[in-house]
C-alpha cells in the first residue's frame, strides 16, 4: 500500500458549519503534512506532524485545527471558514519524520468550497 | 532563506520535441531538490529527486534533471514530449539547516501540441 488517502474529495460548506477533512496512510510514515493550494498556485505548507506531535504551524488561522490521532491518521477540523479559504487541501506523508529531507508522498486532495 | 524559482509559468511544446523546464534555487547550504507533476484535479506525484548523490538524476516517464551547483540550477528535461505530459510541474527544495520545509516554486504549466 503506497497511497495517501484523503476524504472527502469534495466538500461544500457554509461559513457557520463545522466539518473535517481526513487523511490516512498505511506506509508506516512518521511525518504527515497539510498543504493548501489555491488555483494556479503552488501548494503552501500549513501544518507538520512529526511522530504524532505538531512540529510546524505556519501561522495558520485558528479556524483550521489539525489533529493527529495516531501515526496513520491526520485530520483537519474546519470551523467558521471564509470564502477565501476555498482551495484544494493536500495531505502528504514522509517516512522518517520531519527531520529527514526525503520526498513527500501526496494524496489526491480535498477540494473545499466555502459559501 | 531558501527559495526556488521556476522560469516560465507556461511552456508550449510540440509532440516529440524536447521538454525543458527551468528551476533555480537559492541556498548557502546543500539542498535537496525535487520535481513533482500535478495533473488536473489531482495531487502531486514525484518525478525525481536529488539528494547529494549523482548529479544527473533519472526519474519516471522518461524525465531527467541535472544538478549544477555552479549555476544553482536543477532543470528538468525529457527528450521527446508526449501528449500525456501536459500537466503542471513544480520544482521544490528542502534544506535541513533551514527548517527542512518542502518549498515549491511557482510552477510551470506544460502544453503539448499535436
Amino acid at each position: 500500500d503506497t497511497e495517501v488517502t484523503q476524504t472527502p474529495k469534495h466538500l461544500v460548506m457554509g461559513m457557520t458549519n463545522k466539518k473535517s477533512l481526513k487523511c490516512e496512510q498505511h506506509m508506516g510514515h512518521r511525518a504527515m503534512y497539510w498543504y493548501k493550494q489555491k488555483a494556479k498556485k503552488p501548494p503552501e505548507l500549513m501544518f507538520v506532524y512529526s511522530y504524532e506531535k505538531l512540529s510546524i504551524n505556519e501561522s495558520v488561522p485558528s479556524r483550521f485545527s489539525p489533529e493527529c490521532p495516531n501515526s496513520s491518521l491526520l485530520n483537519l477540523h474546519l470551523h467558521a471558514l471564509q470564502p477565501e479559504d476555498s482551495a484544494l487541501y493536500l495531505c502528504a506523508s514522509s517516512p522518517w519524520g520531519a527531520g529527514d529531507a526525503g520526498e513527500l508522498f501526496f494524496g489526491e486532495g480535498s477540494r473545499l468550497t466555502v459559501l | 532563506a531558501q527559495s526556488v524559482t521556476q522560469l516560465g509559468s507556461h511552456v508550449s511544446v510540440s509532440e516529440g520535441a524536447l521538454v525543458l523546464l527551468r528551476c533555480n534555487y537559492s541556498s548557502s547550504v546543500p539542498p535537496y531538490l525535487f520535481w513533482y507533476v500535478q495533473y488536473p484535479n489531482q495531487g502531486l506525484q514525484l518525478l525525481l529527486k536529488y539528494t547529494s548523490a549523482a548529479t544527473l538524476v533519472k526519474g519516471i516517464n522518461g524525465f531527467e534533471a541535472e544538478f549544477k551547483k555552479s549555476e544553482t540550477s536543477f532543470h528538468l528535461t525529457k527528450p521527446s514530449a508526449h501528449m500525456s505530459d501536459a500537466a503542471e510541474y513544480f520544482c521544490a527544495v528542502r534544506i535541513k539547516a533551514a527548517g527542512n520545509k518542502l518549498t515549491f516554486g511557482g510552477g510551470t504549466r506544460v502544453l503539448v501540441k499535436p
